[in-house]
């Protein structure tokens, strides 16, 4: 099974400064890779897929990057309903499974 | 508007069994594969599997093979995710999502949830 690893776990940013996530692949995934945001309460919301492509309606401070193993999300300036969880997923082997790594919180510092 | 909407939240004791659903509405009920993805209190998301809703062929996630069972019913668009031998540990909130394009393994769209509580 490809483990997906994110980090930090939590990640303390001020509002307007940028944020970097990053996720890692136990073995290469491609480009096969989502990231999604989630707030409490909520379910997960689509961002990117494909590593790089926003999804429908997603602001362009949002970016994705990396192919392989290594990845990362980017949120240039952060605004307030940016804090939340994310979360990436790889789908390299699908039909087979899909997996998500274990998150990165990014709260207000 | 796409639009996945849950049966509400259920406790069950050890040993029993539970069954989620999910009502589709807003497109083409046949042309989207459903998944479901289940998320415990304070954790990561976890998927368990995928059905097509036109053949109703399913693939689970191999953790949950054996224990979890997932249909449909065309006649109401709706799609349910059955998991048996419930422990603690399943205690949880299942999603049903599903992506834009009807087979994408990644998801646009989200029910809003489901709790289900294991517990004696």
């Amino acid at each position: 099974e490809i483990v997906m690893t994110q980090s930090p776990a939590t990640l303390s940013v001020s509002p307007g400064e940028r944020a970097t996530l990053s996720c890692r692949a136990s073995q290469s995934v491609s480009s096969n890779l989502a990231w999604y945001q989630q707030k409490p309460g909520q379910a997960p919301r689509l961002l990117i897929y494909g590593a790089s492509t926003r999804a429908t309606g997603i602001p362009a401070r949002f970016s994705g990057s990396g192919s392989g193993t290594e990845f990362t999300l980017t949120i240039s300036s952060l605004q307030s309903e940016d804090f939340a969880v994310y979360y990436c997923q790889q789908y390299n082997n699908w039909p087979l499974t899909l997996t998500f790594g274990g998150g990165t919180k990014v709260e207000i510092k | 508007q796409v639009q996945l909407v849950q049966s509400g939240a259920e406790v069950k004791k050890p040993g029993a069994s539970v069954k989620v659903s999910c009502k589709a509405s807003g497109y083409t009920f046949t042309s989207y594969y459903m998944h479901w993805v289940r998320q415990a209190p304070g954790q990561g998301l976890e998927w368990m599997g995928i059905i097509n809703p036109s053949g109703g062929s399913t693939s689970y996630a191999q953790k949950f093979q054996g224990r979890v069972t997932m249909t449909r019913d065309t006649s109401t668009s709706t799609v349910y995710m059955e998991l048996s031998s419930l422990r603690s540990e399943d205690t949880a909130v299942y999603y049903c999502a599903s992506g834009d394009s009807g087979y994408d393994p990644f998801f646009d769209y989200w029910g809003q949830g489901t709790l289900v509580t294991v517990s004696s």
